[in-house]
């Protein structure tokens, strides 16, 4: 059925590290891909997304790329700040349900 | 242009008791969508309103829980009688159009604890 995995966290990394979360997803189809970010105390926002192969999204400095040979769509970023810790959520649009599909969700936590 | 917002942002109630969660979606906005966050797992999707209408609620997990929008407006989510299994975090979430690419704003959730 459908699903999404993440790499469980937390993630723990200092100040200016390269930050990847894995995510891949099983899916019907070629769905559009999403991760959202949840900050401490907040709702879900969304952060970027991609809708066919070979797109990447990108925002505030994060990146993914639609990877639909491997049904990846990794998060990734140069230099994590403090301000970065967060929940990030994978997730992909169930074509013909409309509905989202998430994944767990990773704890970042970016220190000093 | 005002948000998806929900109320209440937290609620604590007792075993058995009643709980309404409100969502507002934002203006004009025709889908609205509830997903549960339980104990820290995934977000699950539990109904997805157009207008007034249920399009789809396969993910309610059983009859104690009832959702309306009327009016195609608002929604509300009841829960009676609650268990301790529905403590988690409520998101409510709209958007303008249907299809593959469309973006779902999320309000910033309820958060429900069973005691």
């Amino acid at each position: 059925g459908n699903s999404v995995t993440q790499m469980e966290g937390p993630v723990t990394l200092s100040e200016e590290a390269f930050l990847t979360i894995n995510c891949t997803y099983t899916a019907t189809g070629y769905p559009s891909l999403f991760w959202y970010v949840q900050y401490p105390g907040e709702g879900l926002q969304l952060l970027l997304k991609a809708t066919k192969a070979d797109d990447k999204g990108s925002n505030k400095g994060f990146e993914a790329t639609y990877r639909k040979e491997t049904t990846s769509f990794h998060l990734e970023k140069g230099s994590v700040q403090v301000s970065d810790s967060a929940v990030y959520f994978c997730a992909f649009f169930s074509g013909g349900y409309n509905k989202l599909i998430f994944g767990a969700g990773t704890r970042l936590a970016v220190h000093p | 242009e005002a948000g998806v917002t929900q109320f209440p942002s937290h609620s604590v109630i007792e075993k058995g008791q009643t709980v309404t969660l409100r969502c507002d979606p934002i203006s004009g906005h025709d889908n609205l969508y509830w997903y549960r966050r339980v104990m820290g797992k995934e977000i699950k999707f539990l109904l997805h309103f157009v207008k007034e209408s249920k399009q789809d609620e396969s993910g309610m997990p059983n009859n104690r829980f009832l959702a309306e929008r009327t009016g195609g407006t608002y929604s509300t989510l009841k829960v009676q009688p609650a268990e301790l299994e529905d403590s988690g975090v409520y998101f409510c979430a709209s958007s303008s159009e249907r299809g593959g690419s469309e973006t779902q704003y999320f309000g910033p959730g309820t958060r429900l604890l069973v005691l």
